[in-house]
């Protein structure tokens, strides 16, 4: 079973704080995402890389940054935590040709920002 | 961009009812078309990827149609059980310059017991 973890379910920061949320896949997916999920907006793409040391902005990549050094781990980096920016952060990741294949997500990053 | 519609928003049924749902998109440079279930608590989970117009895929009592020519896709839920509560996303693959999934906000289903 693939398997995609998330570093915290539960996180509580405060405005202005480096925030590091972690994720780590363990089948050598090519494909990395991070998402967030606000009520009535659905699920948006903030960064996505599909190789390592690569990364590309998604639809809502102000405010965030993100690194890949090795394939199976992806790090979404908030500079400065603002309280617009708590919500529920999800990473997925997927093999192969991208649009074919399925994603497999993670639990999700529930992140509050004080 | 390229906006991907779901309908109903949400969706109350009785256990037992059949029941479905419909997902919109624009059907020009159509690449792939992916349902999620995703239930309270849990992670998002992949239902069915259909990429050729007339695809019909099946798992269970879930099913689902492609038809790329007018841009929808449906998906059948048969008998509906409580345990098939859950939000059911779809996304549509975008071509071009950007490569990823457009999803719709999904179709929110309750069945009661």
């Amino acid at each position: 079973d693939v398997k995609v973890t998330q570093s915290s379910r539960y996180l509580v920061k405060r405005t202005g704080e480096k925030v590091f949320l972690e994720c780590v896949q363990d089948m050598d997916h090519e494909n990395m995402f991070w998402y967030r999920q606000d009520p009535g907006l659905g699920l948006r793409l903030i960064y996505f890389s599909y190789d390592v040391k690569m990364k590309e902005k998604g639809d809502i990549p102000e405010g965030y940054s993100v690194s890949r050094e090795k394939k199976e781990r992806f790090s979404l980096i908030l500079e400065s935590a603002s309280t617009n920016q708590t919500s529920m952060y999800l990473c997925a990741s997927s093999w192969g040709v991208k649009e074919r294949n399925e994603q497999y997500f993670g639990p999700g990053t529930r992140l509050t920002v004080t | 961009i390229l906006n991907v519609e779901q309908s109903p928003q949400s969706l109350h049924v009785q256990e037992g009812d059949s029941t479905n749902f419909t997902c919109s998109f624009p059907s020009s440079n159509f690449y792939a078309l992916h349902w999620y279930r995703w239930e309270t608590a849990k992670s998002p989970e992949a239902l069915f990827v259909m990429t050729l117009n007339g695809d019909e895929k099946k798992k269970g009592r879930i099913s689902a149609t492609l038809n790329t020519k007018e841009g929808y896709s449906y998906l059948y839920i048969k008998g509906s059980q409580p345990e098939d509560s859950a939000t059911y996303l779809c996304a549509r693959f975008n071509a071009g310059n950007n490569r990823k999934l457009i999803w719709g906000l999904g179709t929110s289903l309750a069945v009661n017991p």
